[in-house]
């Protein structure tokens, strides 16, 4: 079993729909959580960044945190075609090595 | 520079053959990372260098892959007599201090192809 499970894609919408995109994982030591988006051919760029357990938002976009149920869900509001991207859930240990283990990835398309 | 930068942004060898791949981070960027992206995967973790030194090289496959970061700024991943399951994109990414708190940045990627 992986350390980070993502739920497999992939995930087609329409324009202005709810995304909900959501990740679980097994070792207890990662305290820092992260989504990424990716672009084809392309280099992850952080999205969301969250610490322990709870919620942020960032406009359209909310991440949630539930590290008692080891669960991680990316939220995306009146979604849009330029969201249309892989979506990467990434989390790390805290220490001075940040090292990313990140999900699978699940490919969003938004429709028009 | 503004962001991290990879050369060559393609690469395709035969197998056997030697590679050299180029990561610049971002200019006062500590930490450095290699991560390795399969198609169709999350990138995995190659290594990790925080000045001139690897702290961490728990994610290199074997032996025939190497990386050096020799002035604490550009870094090279070497990997030798290339198989056909190296084939990937190799991506690079720095970041201020390497903590947990200090954010990632990555580069657009080397994608290698071994024929």
């Amino acid at each position: 079993q992986k350390e980070v499970e993502q739920d497999p894609g992939p995930l087609s919408v329409p324009e202005g729909a709810i995304v909900s995109l959501n990740c679980t994982y097994s070792n207890s030591a990662f305290q820092y959580f992260m989504w990424y988006r990716q672009y084809s051919r392309k280099g992850p760029e952080l999205l969301m960044y969250t610490y322990s357990s709870g919620n942020k938002e960032d406009g359209r976009f909310t991440a949630q945190v539930d590290k008692s149920s080891k669960y991680i869900s990316l939220f995306i509001r009146d979604s849009q075609p330029s969201d249309s991207a892989t979506y990467l859930c990434a989390m790390s240990e805290s220490g001075a090595n940040s090292k990313l283990t990140f999900g699978k990835g699940i490919t969003l398309s938004v429709r028009p | 520079g503004a962001g991290v930068s990879q050369t060559p942004s393609n690469k395709v060898t035969e197998k056997g053959k030697y590679v050299e791949l180029r990561c610049d981070p971002i200019s006062g960027h500590t930490a450095l990372y290699w991560y390795r992206q399969s198609l169709g995967q999350g990138p995995e973790f190659l290594i990790y260098f925080q000045g001139t030194g690897a702290a961490d090289d728990s994610g290199l496959p074997n032996d025939r892959f190497f990386a050096v970061r020799p002035e604490g700024s550009v870094s090279t991943l070497k990997i030798q007599r290339t198989e056909r399951g190296d084939s990937a994109v190799y991506l690079c990414a720095s970041s201020l201090t390497g903590g947990a708190n200090s954010q990632a940045f990555f580069g657009q990627g080397t994608r290698l192809t071994v024929v």
